[in-house]
């Protein structure tokens, strides 16, 4: 199947510094790539949804200039969390839908490893 | 407003069959996907279903009624790495996916 890889798995930073992330398709293309959050416990809740060459597309309730997201290619989507506080520790998980990669077409998602953010 | 239910936890025995269910009200439907979660880990694929009826694959099988908006997820011969989250989530018209809140499966020996 797809592979999506993250990086960094894991991030450790101070109140008010900026953290980004990276989501990558490894062997497909994504026009499309989906950000989501996990709380402890919690099940996925989407961010927003990255598009190649656009705007992404922000969920109710998620700030827009304080999550920013840039699809630069048809690989690559970044989360830039931007003066982060420790509510925003969390984990953070992205996927991208599996084209002709999955054995559903565009229907599967295949997800990222994810990257745990702590926020001190 | 579109909603996925499913029991928050359940508690199974090892080498057990255990069924987890899932029911939905989405606008659209382009099939339904279970995962598996393990903690700290992301999501990985277990089934999709956009038929009715049964899917089998391996320990697991998944099952789909779209007139009854109601699918579950059976696992067969329980092991303890079975230990996890199991998300079911449909695929709105939009292609969107709707997530249900997760059932965490505990096995016990």
């Amino acid at each position: 199947g797809a592979v999506v890889s993250q990086h960094p798995s894991w991030v450790i930073c101070k109140s008010g510094t900026s953290v980004k992330i990276e989501c990558r398709s490894l062997d497909f293309q994504a026009t499309t790539m989906f950000w989501y959050r996990q709380f402890p416990k919690q099940s996925l809740m989407l961010m927003a949804t990255s598009n190649e060459g656009s705007k992404a597309t922000y969920e109710q309730g998620v700030e827009k200039d304080k999550f920013l997201i840039n699809h630069a290619s048809l690989t690559l989507s970044t989360l830039t969390v931007t003066s982060a506080h420790p509510e925003d520790s969390s984990f953070y998980i992205c996927s991208a839908p599996g084209g002709s990669g999955g054995a559903h077409g565009r229907n599967e998602q295949f997800f990222g490893p994810g990257t745990r953010l702590t926020v001190l | 407003g579109q909603n996925i239910d499913q029991p928050t936890e359940m508690t199974a025995t090892e080498g057990a069959i255990v069924q987890i269910n899932c029911t939905y009200q989405t606008s659209g439907f382009n099939g339904l996907f279970w995962y598996q979660q393990h903690a700290g880990e992301a999501p990985t694929f277990l089934s999709y279903n956009v038929l009715d009826g049964l899917e089998e694959k391996g320990r697991f099988s998944s099952f789909l009624s779209r007139s009854k908006g109601y699918s579950y997820l059976l696992l067969k011969e329980l092991q303890m790495k079975d230990s996890a989250s199991y998300l079911c989530a449909v695929m709105d018209s939009n292609y969107q996916l709707i997530w249900g809140a997760g059932t965490k499966l505990i096995i016990k020996p």
